[in-house]
């Protein structure tokens, strides 16, 4: 079946350690996206690639980086990681814009907690 | 600015029908979407309206009225397992390269079946 899979379901890591967290797709969709969503919040956009093209979003803090070596991967740096960044942190996908209602698909999700 | 308004909480009964509002406004409009999250899960697409009008789709429904800046999803024959928070987002063209699909999501309301 194709989907979207991110790794580690659960992370935790220690204040100001660095972590990184991967989203793979087997859609072969052109535009990945991750977004952090705290409880009971809204999921927020951080940043977007599409095709190798990143859009950062106005707000997203530079602690957060991302990379996407090809197609199908994508992964989300936290640089220094503070206890305000635990969140759960949703990778999604989406077929070019403007061709029919291409709605986004959503990996399961990586659940970060910071010590 | 961007704002999507929904109630936080609706409590329902099994079998019955439940209504939940989505009021927007937002910079650009190209569709609103509705999604279902289960508790510590991804969401998952439910509907899409770009077009005033309702679009039915078994058990659930979604109408859109773009000049009120309006949607509601309805929920008939109500189950258990429908209990999950119930995320309306709208979709703006977020500029960026190529133009893409950036939603921007409510905060969710979150709909409690019981027996």
């Amino acid at each position: 079946d194709a989907m979207v899979i991110q790794n580690p379901r659960y992370q935790v890591t220690q204040f100001g350690k660095p972590v990184t967290l991967s989203c793979s797709q087997t859609l072969n969709h052109n535009v990945m996206y991750w977004y952090q969503q705290k409880s009971s919040q809204a999921p927020k956009l951080l940043f977007h690639y599409y095709d190798k093209d990143f859009n950062n979003e106005a707000d997203t803090p530079d602690n957060f980086q991302s990379r996407r070596p090809n197609t199908s991967f994508c992964f989300l740096d936290i640089r220094s990681p503070g206890l305000g960044d635990a969140a759960m942190y949703l990778c999604a996908t989406s077929s070019p814009p403007l061709s029919s209602y291409n709605e986004q698909f959503f990996g399961p999700g990586t659940r970060l907690t910071v010590l | 600015g961007q704002n999507i308004d929904q109630p936080t909480e609706m409590t329902a009964t099994e079998g019955a029908i439940v209504q939940i509002n989505c009021t927007y406004q937002t910079s650009g409009f190209n569709g609103l979407f509705w999604y279902q999250q289960h508790a510590g899960e991804a969401p998952t697409f439910l509907s899409y309206n770009v077009l005033d009008g309702l679009e039915e789709k078994g058990r659930f429904s979604s109408f859109l009225s773009r000049s009120k800046g309006y949607s509601y999803l309805l929920l008939k024959e109500l189950q258990m397992k429908d209990s999950a928070s119930y995320l309306c987002a709208v979709r703006d063209l977020g500029g960026g390269s190529g133009g893409y699909n950036k939603l921007i999501f409510g905060a969710g309301t979150r709909l409690a079946v019981h027996p």
